[in-house]
């Protein structure tokens, strides 16, 4: 079975202050994919980054960075140098290739605030 | 139109009644998915279509819950003798996802979702 932890269940910051958005996962599969979304007030689920279980290699997007490590089943994310506007609900989700059919597992998701 | 597109946006309805939601994915995405969003329970998987065909139904919560797919677009969920407990935002996806190949786990884009209150 499929599990995604996100510890963090509130998050406040200051602008500018750099965040880290923990999340851990739970698969039997040795083929999964890793997400990241984005939901801001507004409701919408914003995909932000996909990764695959072959591929460890971290990525950088302008301010947001995110760190995946297969030891410690970990896909963490950062957010540097954060704005307001960076205030969201942030869901991490997995999928593995079981049945082909994709479908995502959420955790919980941490609500990030970003004070001025 | 260029995103998922979900109606009504919002939904009232009395305990008993019946409710249809109804999704268009994106123009070409084959793979079709509907999530449930509740305070208590997070984001859940309800069901999922390839084409027209729905060969995952494990997330619907009872045989009150329904959906179907036309012409591989639009598709509606339905719900049949509501009950309080079905209050949540039910959100629909969609991806090109290619199932011949599973490397290609295209990500799932979603619509603002359907908000559904049941009095």
């Amino acid at each position: 079975a499929q599990k995604v932890t996100q510890a963090q269940t509130e998050i406040s910051v200051v602008e500018k202050e750099d965040v880290t958005l923990d999340c851990v996962y739970e698969t039997r599969d040795t083929t999964y994919y890793l997400f990241w979304y984005k939901q801001p007030p507004s409701g919408e689920l914003v995909f932000l980054i996909r990764r695959n279980s072959f591929d460890e290699q971290n990525e950088i997007s302008g301010r947001y960075s995110w760190n995946f490590q297969k030891s410690t089943s970990s896909f963490n994310f950062t957010i540097t140098a954060s704005q307001v506007v960076d205030s969201a609900v942030y869901f991490c989700a997995l999928s593995d290739s079981g049945g082909s059919n994709y479908k995502l597992t959420f955790g919980k998701g941490t609500l990030l605030t970003v004070n001025p | 139109g260029a995103g998922v597109s979900q109606s009504p946006s919002n939904k009232v309805t009395e305990k008993g009644k019946d409710v249809e939601l109804r999704c268009d994915p994106i123009s070409g995405h084959t793979a079709l998915y509907w999530y449930r969003q509740s305070l208590g329970q997070g984001l859940e998987f309800l069901i999922y279509f390839q084409g027209n065909s729905a060969p995952d139904k494990s997330g619907l919560p009872s045989d009150r819950f329904s959906a179907e797919r036309t012409g591989g677009s639009v598709s509606t969920l339905t719900i049949q003798r509501t009950q309080q407990e079905d209050s949540a935002v039910y959100l629909c996806a969609s991806s090109r996802l290619t199932s011949e190949n599973k490397n290609s786990n295209q990500p799932q884009h979603f619509g603002d979702g359907t908000r559904l209150s049941i009095l």
